[in-house]
């Protein structure tokens, strides 16, 4: 079974400085994976995933990660944030369950604050 | 292009009704949809996969009998809370299968549906 960790729940940060969301994984097959923004009340944003190729994945709103094979980790980073990137943020894995056929699991999420 | 819609965006219901939620593929045809349920400040637990005319895969601890999931057709798939109770209000959220992008399937996120029980 796949899991996901992330290991901060709130992270505090003033605005236009940088932040990183950490994220760490564990699973036995092909990874894929993804991150999620969540604004109040809503569902949830595509911000970035990895499939292959490039360990460097560039998203939407300014947002990278980089998939770290030898770490097992997949960490969000934004080089300035805005007041505006205040979130909850999901790291998730997928794990083929059928053919043609994915399930993702959820690490616990990280409020990022962006403080004026 | 890719958007899932959730109906209604809200819900207050009294104990013991049942009340149901429709998540639609709005552009694509789905063949896979999920539901997930998300408690207040915490993660998305996934309750269910949902496949376009068969029965739904049940997670583990998720009763069937108390949560209906119907997918009629390849855009339309409901969840029915059944005899609701106050413990059952929480963020529903529903997510299409898009089909193979990159060698992967991809879910799109509906809005969620806010379930409040009184």
């Amino acid at each position: 079974a796949q899991s996901v960790t992330q290991l901060d729940s709130q992270v505090p940060v003033f605005e236009e400085a940088p932040v990183e969301l950490r994220c760490n994984y564990s699973s036995s097959v092909s990874v894929y994976l993804f991150w999620y923004v969540q604004y109040p009340n809503q569902g949830l944003q595509l911000l970035l995933k990895y499939l292959s190729g490039s360990t460097l994945v560039k998203g939407i709103n300014g947002f990278e990660a980089e998939f770290n094979k030898s770490q097992t980790s997949f960490h969000l980073r934004k080089p300035s944030v805005h007041i505006s990137d205040t979130a909850e943020y999901f790291c998730a894995v997928s794990e083929r369950i059928e053919a043609g056929s994915y399930q993702l699991t959820f690490g616990k999420g990280t409020k990022l604050s962006v403080i004026p | 292009g890719a958007v899932v819609s959730q109906h209604p965006s809200w819900v207050i219901c009294k104990s013991g009704t049942s009340v149901k939620i429709e998540c639609r593929s709005l552009d694509f045809q789905a063949t896979t949809m999920f539901w997930y349920r998300q408690f207040p400040k915490q993660s998305l637990m996934l309750m269910a996969t949902s496949n376009e005319g068969s029965k739904a895969t049940y997670e583990q601890g998720v009763e069937k009998d108390k949560f209906l999931i119907n997918h009629a057709s390849l855009t339309l798939s409901t969840l029915t809370v059944t005899s609701a109770h106050p413990e059952d209000s929480s963020f529903y959220i529903c997510s299409a299968d898009t089909g193979t992008s990159g060698g992967h399937n991809e879910q799109f996120f509906g809005p969620g549906t806010r379930l409040t029980v009184l």
